[in-house]
């Protein structure tokens, strides 16, 4: 049973170009979440999402910033006319049930904005 | 509202001393805490969890915790550094809705 997958591991985008990061759960997980780690800083919570669904979007940026996880396939986490201070470490984790049970997290994307 | 305070950014230890790695949490209901350990360029790993059964938790590689509810804490100890404990440790909360709130982290060097 594969852990959590994300890829790319490593992605270049120049400003304003788009940023597009996958997240493949455990199998069996039908709970997401995606968090971004800035330099120096503890993982902050970004988006929650169940099988089609946003269950909690609070810690997403209002522009430029959107997350789905479609029924089939990878949840992404897509990020529009990228800036500088976009450049983070992004992970993804996954659950079977949602409050309070393990989460299983991904190696993580790291994204460079040049 | 739910918050985690890692009391300390580095932590040094020389291998075979003890490990004492602080969390006070803040919590409007009965949390569940975890411990995850981030390995450089790797992603994270859960140490332990607490989730109101036991206080004292123990987790992976010898690591525990032992959550104390009059001090808010859930500090995680180890009674002896391996030279591969050097890691970032983080110290996490439960929200309401289930997602996970992460302190800060702390880093552990461990010195031969």
């Amino acid at each position: 049973n594969a852990g959590v997958m994300q890829n790319p591991r490593h992605l270049v985008r120049r400003r304003g170009q788009e940023a597009r990061l996958r997240c493949s759960p455990m199998k069996g997980h039908s709970h997401v979440y995606w968090y971004r780690q800035l330099p120096e800083e503890g993982l902050k919570f970004m988006v929650y999402l169940q099988k089609e669904n946003i269950i909690d979007e609070s810690g997403m940026p209002k522009e430029r910033f959107s997350a789905e996880f479609p029924k089939e396939g990878p949840s992404i986490l897509r990020i529009q006319q990228v800036v500088r201070g976009d450049s983070a470490a992004y992970f993804c984790a996954s659950s079977l049930q949602g409050l309070n049970t393990e989460a299983f997290f991904g190696q993580g994307t790291r994204l460079t904005v040049v | 509202a739910q918050s985690v305070t890692q009391l300390d950014s580095h932590v040094s230890v020389s291998e075979g001393t003890p490990v004492l790695l602080r969390c006070n949490y803040s919590s409007s209901y009965s949390p569940s805490l975890f411990w995850y350990v981030q390995h450089p360029n790797k992603g994270l790993q859960l140490l332990l969890k607490y989730t109101s059964a036991a206080t004292l938790v123990k987790g992976i590689n010898g690591f525990e915790a032992e959550f104390k509810k009059s001090e808010t804490s859930f500090h995680l100890t180890k009674p002896s550094a391996h030279m591969s404990d050097a890691a970032e440790y983080f110290c996490v909360v439960t929200r309401s809705q289930g997602n996970l709130i992460f302190g800060k982290g702390t880093k552990l060097s461990v010195k031969p």
